[in-house]
Order: C-alpha cells, then sequence, then structure tokens
C-alpha cells in the first residue's frame, strides 16, 4: 500500500525559532497533500491542502505567514512554523492523495512538536 | 457543508462482547466514509472505507461498518473485542467531488479485561 513518511518524528524547540516538518509519499506520487493539526484528546483539523507548483490553500483562522507550506516536488511537501510559541505545541499529520480512480488520501505518522 | 457526528466520547466494552462504535454523517452528494485508529502519540491508521458496493465493509484487525443510507450511518462492528482495540477512533467522510476529508471528535474505545 501507499506509504506516507514525515520527518521528524517529534521535535522540541525554542519560543521564537522556525520548525520545519517534511511529509513524503514514498511509493507514489501526490499532486496534493493535506497538513492536519490535533491537539490533545482532540480531531483533526485540516489546516491547508498543498498543491504541487502552486500556493497552498488555507483553512479559515489558519495564519499563512505563520504556518508555511511548501510542495516543491511530487513527493514532498514541507510545513515551516515560523517565530513558534507554546501555543503552536501540537500533534501535526499530514496526508497525501494519489492518483487513483477515488483519490484516496494516505496518512504520515505524525510529528509532535514542543514549544519551550 | 460536510460534517461528521460521532455521539459517544467513550465507549466501554468487556473483553469477548461485541462492540460497536457510532458515527452518523452529513454530505451534500454520495459520501466517501472511512475508520481511523490512532493510538497513543501515533498516526491514523487506516481500518476500513465505503466508496460503493456493499453496504457491509469488512476491514483490519476483524472491525466491519454498514453503510446505512437512510439513517445517514456507518457504525464500526466487531464481533469480538479484544484488549489491543483500545484506542481513539476516529470516522471521517469526503463527499465524492471534493477533496476534503472531515474528522469526527473521535471516540475513545477501552476494552476491558
Amino acid at each position: 500500500g501507499a506509504v506516507v513518511s514525515q520527518h521528524p518524528s517529534w521535535v522540541i524547540c525554542k519560543s521564537g525559532t522556525s520548525v520545519k516538518i517534511e511529509c513524503r509519499s514514498l511509493d507514489f506520487q501526490a499532486t496534493t497533500m493535506f497538513w492536519y493539526r490535533q491537539f490533545p484528546k482532540q480531531s483533526l483539523m485540516l489546516m491547508a491542502t498543498s498543491n504541487e507548483g502552486s500556493k497552498a490553500t488555507y483553512e479559515q483562522g489558519v495564519e499563512k505567514d505563520k504556518f508555511l507550506i511548501n510542495h516543491a516536488s511530487l513527493t514532498l511537501s514541507t510545513l515551516t512554523v515560523t517565530s513558534a510559541h507554546p501555543e503552536d505545541s501540537s500533534f501535526y499529520i499530514c496526508s497525501a492523495r494519489d492518483w487513483g480512480p477515488y483519490n484516496e488520501q494516505f496518512f504520515g505518522p505524525g510529528t509532535r512538536l514542543t514549544v519551550l | 457543508a460536510q460534517s461528521v457526528a460521532q455521539p459517544e466520547d467513550q465507549v466501554n466494552v468487556a473483553e469477548g462482547n461485541p462492540l460497536t462504535v457510532k458515527c452518523t454523517y452529513s454530505v451534500s452528494g454520495n459520501p466517501y466514509l472511512f475508520w481511523y485508529v490512532q493510538y497513543p502519540n501515533r498516526g491514523l491508521q487506516f481500518l476500513l472505507k465505503y466508496i460503493t458496493g456493499d453496504n457491509l465493509v469488512k476491514g483490519s484487525y476483524g472491525f466491519e461498518a454498514e453503510f446505512n443510507k437512510s439513517q445517514t450511518s456507518f457504525h464500526l462492528k466487531k464481533p469480538s473485542a479484544l484488549v489491543s482495540d483500545s484506542a481513539l477512533y476516529f470516522c471521517a467522510v469526503r463527499d465524492m467531488e471534493g477533496d476534503k476529508i472531515i474528522f469526527g471528535k473521535g471516540t475513545r474505545l477501552h476494552i476491558l479485561p
């Protein structure tokens, strides 16, 4: 089956620094990837849709200057949390959509971000 | 707008008993429906999906779900629960025309030994 990886799996950073999270589709090409955020004991909230070669589409209430998304290739999307603050601490999960007839999404294992 | 409701925050079931985790949905067209399981500090693991065809869908780890169009439900079931089934379960929906998957708030399943 289709595999999506994320790196790093966890990261701790100081307040004010920037953190980059990578999402890779390992065995298929994904023109579209999605970034989700999950607070403790809560559901996944879609942050943005990442399209290869074009600007990401952000959901309402998500700061595009805070959460920079780059989808430079068909297998890689990155999420950069700029000037991170403790309230940005969360579990970030990406997914990649395949080319099949049903445009299924396959999810990465997630990245735990802790901002001190 | 599409939405998913999981009415139970937590479900407790004795090991060996059948389990049901409820899910209802709302979409403008025909739905794609999914169940995922999440263990602590882990990503989502795909359990099963309904796209078209038989209303009873069989998935991983002995789970199954029944699509009921008239009741707009997609309840997750398993005939005999295991302690290892204890986890957080998410129901999700996507309409056939769109890209976005909308998740329910999740149901925590506790299987009691």
